[in-house]
């Protein structure tokens, strides 16, 4: 069973400040992708890496793929209340997304 | 275009009962995923439906049992409701092209909370 670890779990931190999740697992994805879920909503993609040691920025946001496509990292630069929600990583095993293992959530919470 | 659309956005049922929760996919797409999201946790794979047929499965006992129709819309049927079935259901859609095994990335829906009691 593939599965997903993500820490920390929760985070909360001012406006302005730097933050890192990351998201862990001993099984190689081909691809990962990362998403973020607002309250009442679906998950919605953020970016997806396939490539070992990938870095790919978006704005303020940076993602890293492990070099042994076993791990992910994102990274956010001067936080806003805006990116205040559930983060979730998730591992495709086959570039057909046919079943996405998801990890465990970083619910994450910028303070104004 | 039009997204993926869930419904109802709440159920409530009981403990031994059926339901069904339905999904439209967004236009254009042709594969439609299931998954299942308890409180505080990540979505879990439920099913995946290509072409009217179940095309990959989790860790879900029968009574999770799916339909996917004609113009790609999605049923997710499941059977003597058990309270650990309380969750959001997420259902999302991606087009995969013929003869391929490449999804387009999921767009989801909002969701059916479904309570059991």
């Amino acid at each position: 069973t593939q599965l997903l670890e993500q820490s920390p779990q929760f985070l909360s931190i001012q406006e302005g400040e730097n933050l890192t999740v990351y998201c862990n697992s001993s099984s190689v994805f081909s691809s990962l992708q990362w998403y973020r879920q607002e309250p009442g909503e679906g998950p919605v993609l953020l970016v997806t890496v396939v490539t070992g040691g990938e870095v790919k920025k978006l704005k303020r946001l940076t993602f890293q793929f492990g070099d042994a496509r076993k791990d992910s990292s994102l990274h956010i630069t001067a936080a806003q209340p805006g990116d205040t929600g559930l983060y979730l990583c998730a591992g495709g095993s086959n570039f057909g997304n046919e079943k996405l293992t998801f990890g465990t959530g970083t619910r994450l919470t910028i303070i104004p | 275009e039009t997204g993926v659309t869930q419904s109802p956005t709440h159920l409530i049922k009981t403990r031994g009962q059926q339901v069904t929760l339905r999904c439209s996919s967004q236009s254009g797409h042709n594969t439609v995923s299931w998954y299942q999201q308890a409180l505080g946790q990540g979505p879990q794979f439920i099913f995946q439906y290509y072409r009217e047929e179940e095309n990959g499965r989790g860790n879900f006992p029968p009574r999770f049992s799916g339909l996917q129709f004609p113009n790609y819309s999605s049923e997710l049927n499941v059977n003597a409701l058990e309270l650990d079935d309380s969750a959001l259901y997420l259902c999302a859609s991606s087009h995969r092209e013929p003869r391929s095994s490449y999804n387009s990335p999921l767009h989801f829906g909002n969701g059916t909370r479904l309570t059991v009691t």
